[in-house]
């Protein structure tokens, strides 16, 4: 079965600084990675996901993630946070074929003015 | 832009009550997915349904969920009766791809109701 780990409950940059997030997974075959992002009490938006091909797959709101198969990591970055960009992020992956998505544990975003 | 419509956004019950959930998938998106989040936590799937046909339910606590899709469209999650840990948000997914495909699964996920317990 398929895992995520994110290993960073918490976070806070400052607005204008870089972002990385990190995700690793755990699944026997090339998994299908994806990152959302979710607002205070609101459901989750797709940023980004990578399927096959290029290993940087880039998503919305300028941010930007890259597949490691050999550390088995999908970590998201972004080069300039901005406040709006205040919010918890999940990490997740999937097996294709219908398959549901297995979830991270999620790493709050917190950025200081 | 299309969009996986849930209500109520929020339900304040108490433990022993019955509470329904519901939800209208994206038209045309043949499976559907409910998601439990416990404050803090990752979502954790509940049911996943292909059309009308429940394909994963084994993470949903039988005795007292229930779940179902009559018409192959939208979709009602029963909880009976609510205890103090069901509070938490449901939120409902679906997704363009059905059995036989061989592609990947990119699911959309509604606002999502908020439970609360009492």
């Amino acid at each position: 079965a398929q895992s995520v780990t994110q290993p960073d409950i918490h976070i806070t940059v400052s607005e204008g600084a870089s972002l990385e997030l990190r995700c690793n997974y755990s699944y026997g075959a090339t998994p299908y990675l994806f990152w959302y992002v979710q607002s205070p009490g609101q459901g989750l938006q797709l940023l980004l996901k990578y399927f096959s091909g290029d290993t940087l797959v880039q998503g919305i709101k300028g941010f930007e993630a890259e597949f490691k198969r050999s550390q088995s990591s999908f970590n998201l970055r972004k080069p300039s946070v901005h406040w709006s960009d205040a919010a918890e992020y999940f990490c997740a992956v999937g097996a294709g074929t219908a398959s549901k998505l297995t979830f991270g544990t999620g790493t709050r975003l917190q950025v200081t003015l | 832009e299309a969009e996986v419509a849930q209500s109520p956004r929020y339900k304040i019950t108490e433990k022993s009550q019955a509470v329904a959930f519901w939800c209208d998938p994206i038209s045309g998106h043949a499976t559907l997915y409910w998601y439990r989040q416990i404050l803090g936590q990752g979502p954790e799937l509940l049911v996943q349904f292909q059309d009308e046909s429940v394909v994963d339910d084994s993470q949903l606590p039988k005795d007292r969920f229930s779940a179902e899709r009559l018409k192959g469209v939208d979709s009602t999650l029963k909880i009976q009766p609510a205890e103090l840990g069901d509070s938490a948000m449901y939120l409902c997914a679906s997704s363009l791809v059905g059995t036989g495909y061989s592609g990947a699964n990119v699911l959309t996920f509604g606002a999502g109701s908020r439970l609360t317990v009492l």
